[in-house]
C-alpha cells in the first residue's frame, strides 16, 4: 500500500536552512506521471503548496517563494527533498509530503502524516 | 493568483441532514477542483477530484459539482464522522492554491 512519511529537525533557528525527508512506499517515483509535492499548513490555518517534482525529474515552485525553496529526489525514486534556507517565524508550519498519480491530475491521493516545524530563537 | 473562497467559514448541522458547502474562485478554474477533509490531528484526505470524481474508499454520500467559477461539495445525509474541515483545492494554474477552509460541526 501507498504510504508517505516527512521527516525534519522539529525545531530550528531564524535564518537557517530547513531540510525535509519525505520517504514513500508502495510506488515508485520513476513511474511515468508520478508526482511528489510539498504542502504546508501553519497551526489553524489553511494549506500551501509550496513544490513538486515529477517522474522525470521536473520541478515546479511556488512563485512566491521559488528564491527559497529547492525541491530534489534520490536516485532510487523513493525519497523526495525539500531545503527552505533562510527561514524565519513565518516559516512554523506542519509540513505534509503528498502524491499525485498524474493519470488523471495532480490531485493528491495519498499524504504523508506531517512534520511540524517550529522556527524559534 | 488564483483566489479560492469557501463559504460558510463555520456549518453547524444535525445527523441526517443534507449538507453543502461552496467554493468559489477568482477566475474560471476548467472544473480542476478538488475536496480535501482534515480531521483534527490528521493529515488531510482526498474526498473527491476534478469537481465531481469520488476518490476511492470514500463513502457514497459526498458528491462534487460545478464549472467555471462556482463548485459544490454536498453530504446527502451528515454521519458523526464528518466532522471535520473541508478544504477546496484549485490546479488550473501552476500556483495550486487552497481555499480558507469550512469548519463543518455537528448540532
Amino acid at each position: 500500500q501507498v504510504t508517505l512519511k516527512e521527516s525534519g529537525p522539529g525545531m530550528l533557528q531564524p535564518s537557517k536552512t530547513l531540510s525535509l525527508t519525505c520517504s514513500f512506499s508502495g510506488f515508485s517515483l520513476s513511474t511515468s506521471g508520478m508526482v511528489v509535492s510539498w504542502i504546508r499548513q501553519p497551526s489553524g490555518k489553511s494549506l500551501e503548496w509550496l513544490a513538486a517534482i515529477d517522474w522525470d525529474g521536473d520541478k515546479y515552485y511556488n512563485p512566491s517563494l521559488k528564491s527559497r525553496l529547492t525541491v530534489s529526489k534520490d536516485t532510487s525514486n523513493t525519497q523526495v527533498f525539500l531545503k527552505i534556507t533562510s527561514v524565519d517565524i513565518a516559516d512554523t508550519a506542519t509540513y505534509y509530503c503528498a502524491r499525485s498519480p498524474g493519470s488523471s491530475g495532480w490531485y493528491f491521493d495519498f499524504w504523508g502524516p506531517g512534520t511540524m516545524v517550529t522556527v524559534s530563537s | 493568483d488564483i483566489q479560492m473562497t469557501q463559504s460558510p467559514s463555520f456549518l453547524s448541522a444535525s445527523v441526517g441532514e443534507r449538507v453543502t458547502l461552496s467554493c468559489r474562485a477568482s477566475q474560471n478554474i476548467n472544473k480542476y477542483l478538488d475536496w480535501y477533509q482534515q480531521k483534527l490531528g490528521e493529515a488531510p484526505k482526498l474526498l473527491i477530484y476534478n469537481t465531481n470524481n469520488l476518490h476511492t474508499g470514500i463513502p457514497s454520500r459526498f458528491s462534487g459539482s460545478g464549472s467555471g467559477t462556482d463548485y459544490t461539495l454536498t453530504i446527502s445525509s451528515l454521519q458523526p464522522e464528518d466532522v471535520a474541515t473541508y478544504f477546496c483545492l484549485q490546479r488550473n494554474s501552476w500556483l495550486y492554491t487552497f481555499g480558507a477552509g469550512t469548519k463543518l460541526e455537528l448540532k
